[in-house]
């Protein structure tokens, strides 16, 4: 089954700190990749999106993610977190065809200590 | 410009009930998804429309489940003879490009549906 697993549930960092939030997606084909932040009361905002090409995508906020074929995995990335990067991330991808459904994962949340 | 609207931003309602839920897409936008968000988990597809039509029902828990964009703008999720375990956000989102494009799609900030 298609399907997008975020092993971690929960990161606390110090602001700062470098981060790295896991994402790993099942399926042979190579999928379309996004990253998507949520707070509270906000709705999902899109970090980046990996469609094709250059496997080092940046995007907005400083964020980075990387795409690698061999480990089925497209970790989202940041050098320096800042105390307003708390939320809840989420990974998604599409497999493609004509509805470009989105499957999500259960997503991470990224607490920031002082 | 304004982004995804939901209106109501809360909804409370008693088991057995029919309730609907309001999605204002982005102007121009031609496609409109609807997703799921349970407590602790990833938003999950629901349906996709494309114009007037669902191209794309497959996500639909069962039949009390519905949606309409009879104009191709607006979308409203109906829910009849709602249960406890309907209660959820539930999240609008809309796209320029069709599906099959991969663009971006926005997401409105959901609709919070508490069945009691």
């Amino acid at each position: 089954a298609q399907s997008v697993t975020q092993p971690d549930i929960h990161i606390t960092v110090s602001e700062g700190a470098s981060l790295e939030l896991r994402c790993n997606y099942s399926y042979g084909a190579t999928p379309y990749l996004f990253w998507y932040v949520q707070s509270p009361g906000q709705g999902l905002q899109l970090l980046l999106k990996y469609l094709s090409g250059d496997t080092l995508v940046q995007g907005i906020k400083g964020f980075e993610a990387e795409f690698k074929r061999s480990q089925s995995s497209f970790n989202l990335r940041k050098p320096s977190v800042h105390w307003s990067d708390a939320a809840e991330y989420f990974c998604a991808v599409v497999y493609g065809g004509a509805t470009n459904k989105l499957i999500f994962g259960t997503g991470t949340l990224l607490a920031v200590q002082p | 410009g304004a982004g995804v609207s939901q209106t109501p931003s809360n909804k409370v309602t008693e088991k057995g009930k029919y309730v609907e839920l309001r999605c204002d897409p982005i102007s121009g936008h031609t496609a409109l998804y609807w997703y799921r968000q349970s407590l602790g988990q990833g938003p999950e597809f629901l349906i996709y429309f494309q114009g007037t039509g669902a191209a794309d029902d497959s996500g639909l828990p069962n039949d009390r489940f519905f949606a309409v964009r009879p104009e191709g703008s607006v979308s409203t999720l109906k829910i009849q003879r709602t249960e406890r375990g309907d209660s959820a956000v539930y999240l609008c989102a809309s796209s320029l490009l069709p599906g099959g494009s991969t663009d971006t799609q926005y997401f409105g900030p959901g609709t919070r549906l508490t069945v009691l």
